[in-house]
């Protein structure tokens, strides 16, 4: 089946450091790819996503790269702020299910100090 | 535009009881999602319904269920409850456009504690 692989928190930075946070999946048929974050006492929100091999998505300075060949997704900021402290997860959905199921990966804790 | 509404927020039962929780969709978004939050097992998808239809489930026991009512409102209940059913529920609903988009709005989720 699907799976999403993402790496384990917290992250700790410092503002204006760059982040990182790898993402890697498999799937059997060829997915679309998501970044969530989920801020302290809140649901989940759409970061960004991308649909296709090599759409980059983008969103409040964050990106990510639909990687096809490395099966990929990792999310990057050039300079992070202290609001950024949120739970981050990657997901994938499988577009030939005519529904709107997400596999989520473990999620990943960003701490950002001032 | 209100958001999605999940209700109550956070309940508390033993084990043995029944539980019942809400989501009220965004309106105009006929797909109602549930996913469990756990420390441990993480986000996990329990169900999706679309039109008042079970469209997809994931791989929970039969005590967890769901339906879905006209005006996309929906329910799951879980029920004989385990000290392992303590989680946070979330609820997601998005405007469905035939094929899977991804596009998910979750609500605040409701946080159950079973003791």
């Amino acid at each position: 089946g699907d799976s999403v692989t993402q790496m384990e928190g917290p992250v700790t930075l410092s503002e204006e450091a760059f982040l990182t946070i790898n993402c890697t999946y498999t799937a059997t048929g060829y997915p679309s790819l998501f970044w969530y974050v989920q801020y302290p006492g809140e649901g989940l929100q759409l970061l960004l996503k991308a649909t296709k091999a090599d759409d980059k998505g983008s969103n409040k300075g964050f990106e990510a790269t639909y990687r096809k060949e490395t099966t990929s997704f990792h999310l990057e900021k050039g300079s992070v702020q202290v609001s950024d402290s949120a739970v981050y997860f990657c997901a994938l959905s499988d577009r030939n299910n005519a529904g709107n199921m997400l596999t989520f990966g473990g999620g990943t804790r960003l701490m950002v100090k001032p | 535009k209100a958001g999605v509404t999940q209700t109550p927020r956070y309940l508390i039962k033993t084990r043995g009881q029944q539980v019942t929780l809400s989501c009220s969709p965004i309106s105009g978004h006929r797909s109602v999602s549930w996913y469990q939050q756990t420390p441990g097992q993480g986000l996990q998808f329990l169900f999706e319904y679309f039109s008042e239809t079970q469209r997809n489930k994931g791989n929970f026991p039969g005590r967890f269920s769901g339906r879905q009512f006209s005006n996309s409102r929906s329910e799951m209940n879980v029920s004989t409850l385990e000290l392992g059913d303590s989680a946070l529920y979330l609820c997601a609903s998005s405007l469905d456009r035939g094929t899977s988009t991804g596009e998910l709005f979750f609500g605040e989720g409701s946080r159950l504690t079973v003791l």
